[in-house]
C-alpha cells in the first residue's frame, strides 16, 4: 500500500538551531513526494515538492531531497525562526490522479526565541 | 483572487445528525477533493469531484456523501453522525489539466463536532 511515517513530535528548538524531521514512504510506481506546513488555525500550505529521485525541493530555507534507495524525504533547514513553528506534514501522490494525497501524522515545531 | 473558501468554519452536531459543508474553490480550479483531518492526526482522503462526478474515494462509509455544482463547488455530506466523526474537514481545489500537474490549493477547514 501507500503510506508515509514521519517522526514523533513535538520538536522543540531555540531560534537559530538545526531542523532535521525525518519522513519515509511506502508506494507503489513513482510517487511524487511533498512537505506541507500548517500554521495555526490555517489550512495546509504546500512547503515543497520533488517529482523524481534525485530531486530536491527548497522554499524559504527548508530543503528536502528525494531519496528512492532509502525511501525517505526529510525536511531541514539551518537556521529556524520563531515564525516557523507549525505543524509539518509530508505526503506523497501515487502519480497516477493529482489530488489523492497519502498524509504522515503530521510534526509539530515549536520554536523559541 | 479569492483561495478555497469554506463554510462553516465551526459547527456543532449531535449523534445521529446529519450535516452539510461547503467548498467554493481557487477561481479557475476545477477539481475538488475532501478530507478528514481528526485530532493530532494527518488529512486523510474521502473523495474527488471533477465534472460534477465522483472520480475517486477513500477508504470511508457510504455515509459520506458529496456532489458538485457546475460553478465548481462542493458540498460534503455525512449522515447519522457518530462521535468519531469529529475532525476538520479540510477542502482542496486544483486544476486537471493533462499532462500537467497543478499543486493543490487548501482551504482552512470545517471543525466539526459531534455530541
Amino acid at each position: 500500500g501507500n503510506s508515509v511515517t514521519q517522526m514523533e513530535g513535538p520538536v522543540t528548538l531555540s531560534e537559530e538551531a538545526f531542523l532535521t524531521i525525518n519522513c519515509t514512504y511506502t508506494a507503489t510506481g513513482y510517487p511524487s513526494l511533498f512537505w506541507y506546513v500548517q500554521y495555526p488555525g490555517e489550512g495546509l500550505q504546500l512547503l515543497l515538492k520533488a517529482t523524481k529521485a534525485d530531486d530536491k525541493g527548497s522554499n524559504k530555507g527548508f530543503e528536502a531531497t528525494y531519496r528512492k534507495e532509502t525511501t525517505s524525504f526529510h525536511l531541514e533547514k539551518g537556521s529556524v525562526q520563531v515564525s516557523d513553528s507549525a505543524v509539518y506534514f509530508c505526503a506523497l501522490d501515487r502519480g497516477s490522479t493529482l489530488g489523492r494525497l497519502y498524509f504522515g501524522r503530521g510534526t509539530q515545531l515549536t520554536v523559541w526565541p | 483572487d479569492a483561495g478555497v473558501t469554506q463554510s462553516p468554519t465551526h459547527l456543532i452536531k449531535t449523534r445521529g445528525q446529519q450535516v452539510t459543508l461547503r467548498c467554493s474553490p481557487k477561481s479557475g480550479h476545477d477539481t475538488v477533493s475532501w478530507y478528514q483531518q481528526a485530532l493530532g492526526q494527518g488529512p486523510q482522503f474521502i473523495f474527488q469531484y471533477y465534472e460534477e462526478e465522483e472520480r475517486q474515494r477513500g477508504n470511508f462509509p457510504d455515509r459520506f456523501s458529496g456532489h458538485q455544482f457546475p460553478n465548481y463547488s462542493s458540498e460534503l455530506n455525512v449522515n447519522a453522525l457518530l462521535l468519531g466523526d469529529s475532525a476538520l474537514y479540510l477542502c482542496a481545489s486544483s486544476l486537471m489539466t493533462t499532462g500537467r500537474r497543478e499543486k493543490l490549493f487548501f482551504g482552512s477547514g470545517t471543525q466539526l463536532s459531534v455530541l
